[in-house]
């Protein structure tokens, strides 16, 4: 069974521009989280999707956003890139919510 | 406000030896998790624990909840070079509330 499937694994960015990251789930799967890990702030929660609604959202900026699609697949956004938002972006499945999270391997994102 | 805090963050340790990481949480949680991310990883599900006086273990490693306390504890028996990691609990408060709070992690290395 393939795990949680996220690409890129690399980006590098310039400060201003915006991106997008992108996270399959294990089939059958049909809730994404998705989290920001840095070496200062730790590992945090920035928002979840389940049925392709967004349930909740962690205390990050509008730039920061999401969708989730009808295969349940997710994309997440950041516009206006700023230095800060350089991390590895982790995206999480589980087959409901409330239940075990499987994480994929990351997007590592870096802004210059 | 949900905290987790782990302690130690660092932790070094020889082979063969025993030792406990400790998670401590603020409020009333559904459920606790350990991972383990390796340099340059996404993260790897070790336990998931779900009930008061809840004790799991694979291998070396053995897991319990005391919801009472609110704490966990992550016994290692015997230790290897293998189990050198970082190793993370998560708090689930449960209603689909807030995602995953991480504790910031316990950095591991175990030296032969």
């Amino acid at each position: 069974k393939a795990g949680v499937t996220q690409t890129p694994r690399y980006l590098i960015k310039t400060r201003g521009q915006q991106v997008t990251l992108s996270c399959s789930p294990i089939s059958g799967h049909r809730s994404v989280s998705w989290y920001q890990q840095t070496p200062g702030q730790g590992l945090q929660f920035l928002f979840e999707y389940f049925s392709e609604t967004q349930r909740n959202k962690g205390n990050f900026p509008g730039r920061f956003s999401g969708r989730q699609f009808s295969n349940s697949r997710s994309e997440m956004n950041v516009s206006t890139l700023e230095l800060g938002d350089s991390a590895l972006y982790l995206c999480a499945s589980s087959p409901a919510v409330n239940t075990e999270a499987f994480f994929g391997q990351g997007t590592r994102l870096t802004v210059v | 406000e949900l905290k987790v805090e782990q302690n130690p963050l660092f932790l070094s340790m020889q082979e063969g030896k025993n030792y406990t990481i400790y998670c401590n949480y603020s409020t009333t949680s559904d459920r606790l998790y350990w991972y383990r991310q390796d340099p340059g990883k996404s993260l790897e599900s070790l336990f998931v624990l779900l009930s008061n006086g809840a004790v799991k273990q694979e291998g070396r490693l053995m897991a319990s909840l005391d919801t009472k306390a609110r704490l966990s504890t992550l016994h290692i028996t015997a230790a290897v070079h293998d189990l050198s990691a970082t190793y993370f609990c998560a708090v689930d408060k449960g209603g689909g509330a807030d995602g995953l709070t991480f504790g910031k992690g316990t950095h591991l290395i175990i030296q032969p």
